[in-house]
């Protein structure tokens, strides 16, 4: 079974505190994403990496940025935290060809921000 | 753009009743469609997935769905329900044009009365 691991369950962080999310898989998938969930706003993509190096922006990608140093690790960071990055965050992997492969996730970073 | 709705934020049912959970989509290509259930504290799982083929696909703990491409609906079904059930679920869709990227819908949230 894929196993995608996020270090923290839980995270308070102050505004304007630097903040690194941190997510290993360890099946050798080339893809990885972030995702912050939202009550009723579903899942939204962050950023997504395709390669070690290589990244994407996702479709809310402000105030956020990511390393993929290596293949197993993707980290989130929010360079200044502020109080609307109050969410949960998801980190998956992908393999395969993508696109038509199913998303392994973490159980998750429920971050608050005050 | 791509987009998921999920019209029904949450859902009530009695256990052993039947349950059909909606999901429709606007994509512009042939959609890769699946449906993740994500139980309180846990990050998403995978329940079934649909390519092409059979537009009838069977997934874990009892669930199908159906592809409609007709009415762009991809239904979430269960003949009996179980407490173990109530849980969060969710509709995605993918397509070979957009990459790696899923659109996710908002999410149902399934409450079981015993």
């Amino acid at each position: 079974d894929v196993k995608v691991t996020q270090s923290s369950r839980y995270l308070v962080k102050r505004t304007g505190e630097k903040v690194f999310l941190e997510c290993v898989q360890d099946m050798d998938h080339e893809n990885m994403f972030w995702y912050r969930q939202d009550p009723g706003l579903g899942l939204r993509l962050i950023y997504f990496s395709y390669d070690v190096k290589m990244k994407e922006k996702g479709d809310i990608p402000e105030g956020y940025s990511v390393s993929r140093e290596k293949k197993e690790r993707f980290s989130l960071i929010l360079e200044s935290a502020s109080t609307n990055q109050t969410s949960m965050y998801l980190c998956a992997s992908m393999g395969g060809q993508g696109h038509n492969s199913p998303l392994h996730f973490g159980n998750g970073t429920r971050l608050t921000v005050t | 753009a791509q987009s998921v709705t999920q019209p029904d934020i949450h859902i009530t049912v009695s256990e052993g009743a039947s349950l059909e959970l909606r999901c429709n989509y606007s994509y512009g290509a042939t959609p890769y469609l699946f449906w993740y259930v994500q139980s309180p504290g846990q990050g998403l799982q995978l329940l079934l997935k649909y390519f092409s083929g059979d537009t009838l696909v069977q997934g874990i703990k009892g669930f199908e769905a159906e592809f409609k491409r007709s009415q762009s609906s991809f239904n979430l079904r269960k003949p009996s329900v179980h407490w173990s059930d109530a849980a969060e679920y969710f509709c995605a869709v993918g397509a070979m044009e957009y990459g790696n990227k899923l659109v996710f819908g908002a999410g149902t949230i399934l409450r079981v009365k015993s």
